[in-house]
């Protein structure tokens, strides 16, 4: 069965500290990780990855993936109050021409003042 | 601007009734997705379907279907629904290739008492 793992399940800190966030995953046949923010709505998407080592950046939101370790880490620099979000990752794998969806369960950042 | 919509947005219904949630999307994406998001479990995968008159179950299919008469509609149907079943449902839809991101509706909050 895939699984998809992400942890802390929740981290609490101040304005200008830098964070990250842990996604592991066993899934069959992997194809991508994509990371997405949710606010008290919908999840946006934030990064795909599907080359090992390559970092993708976006101001201060970076992640990057190691596919022989099996995780990916989300980097975000110099917090702000609006990243106190759940951020959710979701593995694409498996064989069929689509493939299969795992969420990981969600980290919950609180960023205070 | 293309989006995607769902509703309604709240619905309370009685335990048995059929309910329907509608996902609406305007990008032309061939692709589509239903899952519910519950505490603890994250956001699970219910039906997909990437194409018209194609439809696959997902994670958690059990008592709900779907049907794609055309690009742009997903509906989501509860035969009999059940108090397991209250969630947020979100919708979501992407491109033709599974490895690209998922853009996501605003969801639908379903109370069944």
């Amino acid at each position: 069965e895939d699984k998809v793992v992400q942890s802390p399940l929740s981290l609490v800190v101040h304005e200008g500290d830098t964070v990250t966030l842990n996604c592991s995953y066993e899934v069959t046949n992997f194809r991508s990780l994509l990371w997405y923010k949710q606010e008290k709505k919908a999840p946006t998407f934030l990064f795909m990855l599907t080359s090992s080592g390559i970092e993708k950046k976006s101001g201060r939101l970076s992640s990057i993936l190691d596919k022989k370790e099996l995780f990916s880490i989300l980097n975000i620099t110099a917090t702000q109050t609006g990243d106190s979000a759940v951020y959710l990752c979701l593995s694409n794998a498996g064989g069929t021409s689509y493939g299969k969806l795992t969420f990981g369960q969600g980290t919950i950042l609180t960023v205070h003042p | 601007d293309a989006e995607i919509t769902q509703s309604p947005r709240h619905k309370i219904t009685e335990t048995g009734r059929q309910v329907t949630l509608a996902c609406h999307q305007t990008w032309n994406h061939n692709n589509m997705f239903w899952y519910r998001q519950d505490l603890g479990h994250g956001l699970r995968l219910i039906h997909y379907s990437y194409g018209v008159q194609d439809t696959n179950k997902g994670e958690v299919s059990d008592g709900y279907s779907v049907s794609r008469s055309n690009t742009e509609d997903l509906p989501l149907t509860l035969e009999s629904a059940a108090s397991s079943q209250t969630s947020v449902y979100f919708c979501a839809s992407s491109e033709t290739s599974g490895r690209n991101e998922q853009y996501f509706g605003p969801g639908t909050r379903l109370t069944v008492t």
